[in-house]
C-alpha cells in the first residue's frame, strides 16, 4: 500500500528543545517537501529536494534542516532557532514531468506545539 | 515564478445547491494547475489537475474545473454539493515550482 506516512501526529516541544519529524515515502519519487501551514495562510515551501544528499531552501527555511541520505526519507529539524514554531507541517513527494512538479502526494501532517 | 489567488476565504452553501470556488494564477512560463481538499488535521488529497489538452477537467467527489488561459483563471464547480464536501480546498499552480493559494473554506450547511 503506497505513501507517505508521517510521525509524529502529535508532538509537543519545551522552548529552546530541537524536535525532528519524520517522513517516509514508498512511491519511489525523487523529489520531497515541507510545508508549514498556518491558519489562513495556506501552505509555505519550507525546504525541497529533487534528489538524494541534495536539498534547496524555501521561502521559509530559517530556523529547520533537513537531510536527503536515503530516496525514501526527508526528515525536518526544528531547531531552537525558529522563533514560533507552532504549526501544522505536511511532507510532500512528487514526480516531475516536463520539468515541472506533477501531482504532489501528502502525508496526514504533523502538529507541533510549544509549551 | 508564479503565484495563486483563491478569490474567497470563505463559502457557505446550502445542500444540494451548485457551488464554485474561484482561484486566478499568474505566470510567464506554461503551468500545471492542480485542486486539492483538505479535511480537518489531515494532509491533502488532490481533486483534480490540468496538464495539458480539453480545458475542463473533471475530478472525483464530482467536482471539475474549466481551464481559462486568457482570463488565467481555473475556478472550481460542482453542480450539487453535499454535507461530506464541507472541507479547506486549495489552488495550486506549478512552474518552476509549486504554488498554493491561501486556500477556500467550503461549508455546506443543510
Amino acid at each position: 500500500d503506497g505513501g507517505i506516512t508521517q510521525s509524529p501526529k502529535y508532538l509537543f516541544r519545551k522552548e529552546g528543545q530541537n524536535v525532528t519529524l519524520s517522513c517516509e515515502q514508498n512511491l519511489n519519487h525523487d523529489a520531497m517537501y515541507w510545508y508549514r501551514q498556518d491558519p489562513g495562510q495556506g501552505l509555505r515551501l519550507i525546504y525541497y529536494s529533487q534528489i538524494v544528499n541534495d536539498f534547496q531552501k524555501g521561502d521559509i527555511a530559517e530556523g529547520y534542516s533537513v537531510s536527503r541520505e536515503k530516496k525514501e526519507s526527508f526528515p525536518l529539524t526544528v531547531t531552537s532557532a525558529q522563533k514560533n514554531p507552532t504549526a501544522f507541517y505536511l511532507c510532500a513527494s512528487s514526480v516531475t514531468s516536463g520539468g515541472s512538479t506533477d501531482t504532489q502526494y501528502f502525508g496526514p501532517g504533523t502538529r507541533l506545539t510549544v509549551l | 515564478a508564479q503565484s495563486v489567488t483563491q478569490l474567497d476565504s470563505q463559502v457557505p452553501v446550502f445542500e444540494e445547491a451548485p457551488v464554485e470556488l474561484r482561484c486566478n494564477y499568474s505566470s510567464s512560463v506554461s503551468v500545471y494547475l492542480f485542486w486539492y481538499v483538505q479535511y480537518p488535521n489531515q494532509g491533502l488529497q488532490l481533486l483534480l489537475k490540468y496538464l495539458s489538452g480539453s480545458t475542463l477537467v473533471k475530478g472525483i467527489n464530482g467536482f471539475e474545473a474549466e481551464f481559462n488561459k486568457s482570463q488565467t483563471s481555473f475556478h472550481l464547480r460542482k453542480p450539487s454539493v453535499h454535507i461530506s464536501d464541507t472541507a479547506e480546498y486549495f489552488c495550486a499552480v506549478s512552474g518552476d515550482d509549486m504554488r498554493f493559494g491561501a486556500g477556500t473554506r467550503l461549508t455546506v450547511k443543510p
